[in-house]
């Protein structure tokens, strides 16, 4: 069974500090993914990027990176120089490959409430 | 328009009531999922469907069931409400198993 766990149930930090927010996960698919999604307070769920477990390069997009590691078993998400439109639940998610019983099912972590005050 | 729209976006009902929550998508594709959102708990699927003639059980599906009636729609059951089902529901989609889900913008139900 697949598993993914944020530890992190709430962080508050003050606008313009850099946060990053963990995400670990188990699986014993050899090949899988590893998304993040974006719940900001009007609810809907925004997609943010989506990883596959044999690409362990690390990426960039503006303020966000995510560091992927595989040796730990880690998918982390930081978010440089925090704004107050960063306030949301993220989420990290986890689907196995093709062929696997978890193909095409997200296993979703419990979340974490990120507060950025201005 | 919405690519992924659900239909009610709230509801509240009683305790034993038959609900619909309804889903319908304009992208085109043959995925479709239901999940359940309670605080504290991520989301949970419930059912899954990777074409019209495949409908599958997720981890949560006592309780309730689907309907796919089409590609473009696939739709939710609680056939007898009761409180402990009192979540938000989000409908998704996505083109393969390892492709992002696009998520509606959930239906809030309240069972009194």
């Amino acid at each position: 069974a697949q598993k993914v766990t944020q530890a992190q149930t709430e962080i508050s930090v003050v606008e313009k500090e850099d946060v990053t927010l963990d995400c670990v996960y188990e699986t014993r698919d050899t090949t899988y993914y590893l998304f993040w999604y974006k719940q900001p307070p009007s609810g809907e769920l925004v997609f943010l990027i989506r990883r596959n477990s044999f690409d362990e390069q690390n990426e960039i997009s503006g303020r966000y990176s995510w560091n992927f590691q595989k040796s730990t078993s880690s998918f982390n998400f930081t978010i440089t120089a925090s704004q107050v439109v960063d306030s949301a639940v993220y989420f990290c998610a986890l689907s196995g490959d093709a062929g696997g019983t978890s193909y095409g099912k997200l296993t979703f972590g419990q979340g974490t409430i990120l507060t950025v005050h201005p | 328009d919405a690519d992924v729209t659900q239909t009610p976006r709230n509801r509240i009902t009683k305790t034993g009531k038959r609900i619909m929550l309804e889903c319908s998508q304009t992208k085109g594709h043959d995925r479709m999922y239901w999940y359940r959102q309670d605080p504290g708990l991520g989301l949970q699927l419930i059912y899954y469907s990777f074409d019209v003639k495949d409908i599958n059980k997720g981890e949560i599906s006592d309780g309730y069931s689907v309907s796919r009636q089409a590609q473009a729609k696939f739709s939710l059951s609680l056939e007898s409400a009761i409180p402990n089902q009192t979540a938000l529901y989000f409908c998704a989609t996505s083109a393969t198993g390892n492709q992002p889900q696009h998520f509606g913008d959930g239906t809030r139900l309240s069972i009194l």
